[in-house]
Formats: structure tokens, C-alpha cells, sequence
């Protein structure tokens, strides 16, 4: 049971242009959710969080909404640069759960320069 | 100061054997959980375990076990390797736990176990 979907296997953007990341979730308890940037034969790398009692968080280029009611949330990056192609992952925690987290499938995304 | 440390980060085993992983914590981190990440399932919650006391198990069989000692650095076991256990093994750490409230994990580079 996926309870962490990302439905964008991969997503291209040009350089200097916003890069839109997707996620949605179905645990209505989940309320810690982390994106993560990983390359190949690497750990993913922590990149922004968010907790349930906000809707945003910003960080430099990265800004993350989350949008409780629709249980969904994105990941903007702007702008986008080649640096950034790499597969992201967003997360989710439950209440109670400390840090059990749950990833969804990752999203491949290519910046062209 | 230092990331998350995985040794090995290469490892060659054959079905029926078993294996130790190694992780080793950012200094001051007490919370340390694995994952296994393979192309058909994505990143998978094996546990999560905080001062030495697994508090946290994904769904995974009986073959997979782990433990953490004083200085929070975690082993992972994993007995009678199938095939299927061929995979990319994920340690991550976080400072903390509290009040059942989640905590920012950081990744260690991975060991990459392949089962013949």
C-alpha cells in the first residue's frame, strides 16, 4: 500500500526556469514531510522540510507548499539550474511514529542548459 | 562535522549466507534508522533505532535485525540471503525522537549488497 505517490516519474525544465515536484499522500496522520535530492550510487540528500502546522517553507531556491485539505504537496525550485538534475523523493511521518518515514517513488529531473 | 558513515559500501554474497552492515551516526545523532532501497519498491522502513532500543519496525521478515549500541552506532543483520535481498542498504541519522515527533534524517552514502 503506497501511502507516498509521486505520479511524475520524471519532469524536464530548462535552466533558469521553475522545476515543479509533486507529491500526494493518503495517511491523514502524516504530519512531517522531508524532499530529498539523490544521484545515483549516493545517499539522498536532505534538501527542505515541512511540519503539518505550516503550509510553506522556503530555503534559497527551494520553497515547499503543503496543502492539507487536498493531502498534497510540491516542491518548487527556482530557478532551476543543471546542478539540480537528480531524482527527488519526497517523505512522510505519522504522528506517533517518530521517524518512520515513508518515501514516495522518486521523480527524475532533468534541467537542460 | 561528519556525515553518516556505511561500511562496507560494496559487499558480494551468495544465497544462504549471512551479512553485517555498519552505520555509523553524525556525532551528537541518537535516532538511527535503515532503509533498503531496490528499483521495483523504492525506499523501504526496515527500523528505527534509538538509544539502543529498536523503536520502530517496517514491514520486513524475521531475517532482518539490527541493533545499536552506546555511542549510537547501529549494525544491520540479515540472515539466509535470498536473491531478492540484493539491494542499496540506507542508514540515516536524526539528533532526535521527541514525543513520538519526527526529526530531520540524514543520509549515509549506502552499502550495496549483491546476493549470486
Amino acid at each position: 500500500d503506497q501511502q507516498v505517490k509521486q505520479n511524475s516519474p520524471s519532469l524536464s525544465v530548462q535552466e533558469g526556469r521553475i522545476s515543479i515536484l509533486n507529491c500526494d499522500y493518503t495517511n491523514s496522520m502524516f504530519d512531517y514531510f522531508l524532499w530529498y535530492k539523490k544521484y545515483p550510487a549516493e545517499g539522498p540528500t536532505f534538501l527542505i522540510s515541512i511540519s503539518s502546522i505550516k503550509d510553506k517553507n522556503e530555503d534559497g531556491r527551494f520553497t515547499v507548499f503543503l496543502n492539507k485539505s487536498a493531502k498534497h504537496l510540491s516542491l518548487h525550485i527556482v530557478p532551476s539550474q543543471p546542478g539540480d538534475s537528480a531524482v527527488y523523493f519526497c517523505a512522510a511521518s505519522a504522528k506517533g511514529n517518530f521517524n518512520k518515514f515513508y518515501f514516495g517513488s522518486g521523480t527524475k529531473l532533468n534541467v537542460k542548459p | 562535522k561528519a556525515g553518516v558513515t556505511q561500511t562496507p559500501r560494496y559487499l558480494i554474497k551468495t544465497r544462504g549466507q549471512q551479512v553485517t552492515l555498519s552505520c555509523s551516526p553524525i556525532s551528537g545523532h541518537r535516532s538511527v534508522s535503515w532503509y533498503q532501497q531496490t528499483p521495483g519498491q523504492g525506499l523501504q522502513f526496515l527500523f528505527e533505532y534509538f538509544s539502543e532500543t529498536q523503536r520502530n519496525k517496517g514491514n520486513f521478515p524475521g531475517r532482518f535485525s539490527g541493533r545499536q549500541f552506546s555511542n549510537s552506532r547501529s549494525e544491520m543483520n540479515v540472515s539466509t540471503l535470498e536473491l531478492g535481498d540484493s539491494a542499496l542498504y540506507l542508514c540515516a541519522s536524526s539528533l532526535n525522537g521527541l514525543a513520538g515527533r519526527a526529526d530531520t534524517q540524514y543520509f549515509g552514502p549506502g552499502t550495496r549488497l549483491t546476493v549470486l
